[in-house]
């Protein structure tokens, strides 16, 4: 069975760092690539990370471009998000989904406020 | 950036009833359009893929259809449990963009 599995979320203060977790299973976990997208309590999707399947490569949007960082460890089998000078507005749902789309996480929640 | 202009934002329907979701690239996206459903407190789940392909375990009344830049998802009958948020997204490019939702609710 496939399945991913955010962690790493809580609360934290304007300008501070958060590292997520994605740790997958059920599927080859180097073969795929990792996203990550967010939402905003109330509002859309944002997609937010794209890391191809060896992790040479990886796609921002303009919004995190320069403060976040996507990375996995085929190892490990787990991506990561690292997320620095979090703002006010980067507060969200954050979700891994594989290539494809096709498989979501649950979502952890990241609240930045002071 | 390539946009996806999504509508209606809203829609007010009853069961049986036969709607359509569209949205329109800004840009050429060829099929690069998947369709996810979402219920409240629930992760988005797929749909359509390559804008026409019915992903594992979606009910046949889902459709997926593109006309030019216009890309549609129509549910042939309205059941109960289809009543959700619906978001198109484009991966033809990055950075890959979402349309901003649509509201399926019970008349």
């Amino acid at each position: 069975e496939v399945q991913l599995v955010e962690s790493g979320g809580g609360l934290v203060q304007p300008g501070s760092p958060l590292k997520l977790s994605c740790a997958a299973s059920g599927f080859t976990f180097s073969s795929n690539w990792l996203n990550w997208i967010r939402q905003a309590p109330g509002k859309g999707l944002e997609w937010v990370a794209s890391i191809n399947p060896d992790g040479s490569s990886t796609y921002y949007p303009d919004t995190v471009k320069g403060r976040f960082v996507v990375s996995k460890d085929n190892a490990k089998n787990t991506g990561y998000l690292q997320m620095n000078n979090l703002r006010s507005e980067d507060t969200a749902m954050y979700y891994c989904a594989r290539t494809g789309y096709g498989y979501w996480g649950q979502g952890v929640m990241v609240t930045v406020s002071s | 950036d390539i946009q996806m202009t999504q509508s209606p934002s809203s829609l007010p329907a009853s069961l049986g009833d036969r709607v359509t979701i569209t949205c329109r690239a800004s840009q050429d996206i060829g099929n690069y359009l998947r369709w996810f459903q979402q219920k409240p407190g629930k992760s988005p789940r797929l749909m359509i893929y390559g804008a026409t392909n019915l992903a594992a375990g979606v009910p046949s009344r889902f459709s997926g259809s593109r006309s030019g830049s216009d890309y549609s998802l129509t549910i042939s009958s309205l059941e109960s449990e289809d009543m959700a948020d619906y978001y198109c997204l484009q991966s033809k490019e990055s950075p890959n963009t979402f349309g901003a939702g649509t509201k399926l609710e019970l008349k």
